[in-house]
């Protein structure tokens, strides 16, 4: 089935110390999203990329980078994980074209960020 | 202001009763709209979708969704709950002329066995 993988499931990472998540997909989906899930919280988009076009959302802090090195691939690096960066991150897939919205946006599980 | 309310935070139903959980907007014109499932350390899963054309939708695990132009409201809802159905669910719009969602808060639903 063509799906968003995430990897990994579980991240555990040290105060300061850099961490990359990855995100894959099999739907040739052109763009990609990334959300910052805190508990009991609707999901807060970081960035996303419109083919190879980087569009970051206004308060996303700098300590967030992406990259996107194909179609099928998007990472999210923290540069300097603060205790307040555990969160779970979402990675999303959508199709969209031209003027037109898009269809709808699909998940992976996620990765859980635990920050020691 | 642009925006998208769960008024409900928490839901308890028994199981086999109806469930009804509410979604309003507010934009000029109609947005997609859009439901999405959460179960716990998973991600979200899409129940149903409007773009347009009829008003009733249809989506997976037995639920269903109304739009309602006149009220700015797109309620989801199934006759008969089951307890695999306790989980968090997400109304999510995309406004006219974007392709990004705003989410509303969600409503996190607790079944009684």
């Amino acid at each position: 089935d063509a799906m968003v993988i995430q990897n990994p499931r579980y991240q555990v990472t040290q105060f300061g110390k850099p961490v990359t998540l990855s995100c894959s997909q099999t739907l040739n989906h052109n763009v990609m999203y990334w959300y910052q899930q805190k508990s009991s919280q609707a999901p807060k988009l970081l960035f996303h990329y419109y083919d190879k076009d980087f569009n970051n959302e206004a308060d996303t802090p700098d300590n967030f980078q992406s990259r996107r090195p194909n179609t099928s691939f998007c990472f999210l690096d923290i540069r300097s994980p603060g205790l307040g960066d555990a969160a779970m991150y979402l990675c999303a897939t959508s199709r969209t074209s031209g003027t037109e919205r898009s269809q709808p946006q699909h998940f992976g599980d996620g990765t859980r960020l635990s920050i020691l | 202001a642009q925006s998208v309310t769960q008024p409900d935070i928490h839901i308890t139903v028994s199981e086999g009763a109806s469930l009804e959980l509410r979604c309003n907007y507010s934009y000029g014109a109609t947005p997609y709209l859009f439901w999405y499932v959460q179960s716990p350390g998973q991600g979200l899963q899409l129940l149903l979708k409007y773009f347009s054309g009829d008003t009733l939708v249809q989506g997976i695990k037995g639920f269903e969704a109304e739009f309602k132009r006149s009220q700015s409201s797109f309620n989801l809802r199934k006759p008969s709950v089951h307890w695999s159905d306790a989980a968090e669910y997400f109304c999510a719009v995309a406004p006219p002329g974007t392709y990004k969602y705003i989410f509303g808060t969600g409503t996190r639903l607790k079944v009684l066995a």
